[in-house]
């Protein structure tokens, strides 16, 4: 089966960084990956990450460690519109895709 | 572009209904999914297809099927509408590209209410 965990919420002011955990326990693990969801939007993808170490886009990065079924989703420099819910899911080899309950940022100013 | 389109965005069907929600993408991809989004509980895995005509249950398939008749149409079908099935339905299509990086692809979503 497939079960991830990732904080419900996080508070952070404009310019800090923020960082959301998830681990998981996915059978036939394939990689991690993270989305971006604004309140009535559809998620979209931020990054994807299948072999351990820190992948950077911008001013988001995210890393993994498949040994501690571990990674996280680092946001740098936060902006107003950063805040939104973000999703870290897991593919496994039989094309499944499952997410974690999510974690909504609320940027202060 | 990928596009994902659902077939409606707002659903109102009573209790016992057979419901139809429809998804198409525009890019070829071989691999759709269905979630159900409800607060606190985020993306929940109904159904998926790796393949014309292959289905495979997700984590919560019960009182739910689906039909992949052509690459590009994944369709959710509630058999029997129930009140406990309104929610917010998520169509998503994936590319798998050789590197191994996956990006899935949502529709906007259709927002159904069982009444």
């Amino acid at each position: 089966g497939q079960s991830l965990e990732q904080p419900s919420e996080v508070t952070a002011v404009e310019g800090a960084i923020v960082q959301i955990n998830c681990t998981y326990q996915t059978s036939g693990f394939y990689g991690l990956s993270w989305y971006q969801q604004h309140d009535g939007g559809a998620p979209t993808f931020l990054s994807y990450n299948a072999l351990d170490g820190l992948e950077e886009t911008g001013r988001f990065s995210s890393f993994l460690s498949r040994s501690d079924s571990y990674g996280y989703l680092l946001l740098q420099e936060l902006q107003m519109k950063d805040s939104a819910s973000y999703f870290c899911a897991a593919s496994s080899n039989d094309y499944k895709l499952s997410f974690g309950a999510g974690t909504t940022v609320t940027v202060r100013a | 572009d990928v596009k994902v389109t659902q077939s409606s965005r707002y659903l109102v069907k009573r209790t016992g209904e057979k419901v139809f929600l429809e998804c198409v993408q525009d890019m070829d991809h071989e691999n759709m999914f269905w979630y159900r989004q409800d607060p606190g509980l985020g993306l929940r895995l109904i159904y998926f297809s790796y393949d014309v005509k292959m289905k495979e249950k997700g984590d919560i398939p019960e009182g739910y099927s689906v039909s992949r008749e052509k690459k590009e149409r994944f369709s959710l079908i509630l058999e029997s509408a129930s009140t406990n099935q309104t929610s917010m339905y998520l169509c998503a299509s994936i590319e798998s590209r050789g590197t191994g990086v996956t990006e899935a692809f949502f529709g906007q979503g259709t927002r159904l209410t069982v009444v």
